[in-house]
């Protein structure tokens, strides 16, 4: 079974409102990644956390992870049509070189 | 500076044939991982080259192979193609252990 799981499976939101994805997964890790999709091209890396960190930010998106709780959360805000699109979270590990382990995504539809 | 970029973007094969693809991975980076991505399961990891040695290796057929070149390129090859193999192929590349992880386009393959 996939490592992550993305929480919801579905988002609809208004544009301008704010997105929350969430991700569980059920080993250690050493890092975090998220990943944006578009229709099926490639993987458009967003964040990477790392298991000592908590918290960070780039542009409209932050990022928490509770090692703790083998939890993350993805948080978009003022979302926009663009962000419309399927967001993964990725799990790595360094006794497992080169591979992240990929969640089944959360669909997010912002509606103009 | 580029990306990763795989050729071909996409490609259509028979049954029992054979495919190779390729990914260019972004300067500098010696890690190319190799990953199938289908309606049903999800993104699934294939295996990871550094330094033109894999160092990883995902649960699929000995039909899936690839190798990586001194000059970090790498190739992926299926022979006697399924039509389940039909899929989107991504590669990523990276710096290394604990390092973000970028993805190429992909190549849409589908076997009829």
């Amino acid at each position: 079974s996939q490592q992550g799981e993305e929480d919801p499976q579905a988002l609809s939101i208004q544009e301008g409102e704010n997105a929350t994805m969430n991700c569980s997964y059920k080993t250690s890790i050493n890092n975090l990644q998220w990943y944006r999709q578009n229709s099926g091209r490639g993987l458009v890396h967003l964040i990477l956390i790392r298991s000592n960190e908590r918290e960070k930010h780039s542009g409209r998106l932050r990022v928490t992870l509770d090692t703790s709780k083998k939890s993350s959360s993805l948080l978009i805000t003022a979302s926009r049509a663009a962000d419309t699109a399927s967001y993964f979270c990725a799990t790595g590990s360094n006794t497992n070189a080169g591979k992240s382990t990929f969640g089944d995504g959360t669909t997010l539809t912002v509606k103009p | 500076k580029a990306g990763v970029t795989q050729t071909p973007r996409y490609l259509i094969k028979t049954r029992g044939q054979q495919v190779t693809l390729s990914c260019s991975p972004i300067s500098g980076h010696r890690s190319v991982s190799w990953y199938q991505q289908t309606p049903g399961q999800g993104l699934q990891f294939l295996f990871e080259y550094f330094s033109e040695t894999q160092r990883n290796k995902g649960n699929f057929p000995g039909r899936f192979s690839g190798r990586q070149f001194s000059n970090s390129r790498s190739e992926m090859n299926v022979s006697t193609l399924e039509l389940g193999d039909s899929a989107l192929y991504l590669c990523a590349s990276s710096l290394g252990r604990d390092r973000e992880a970028f993805f190429g386009q992909g190549t849409r393959l589908t076997v009829v």
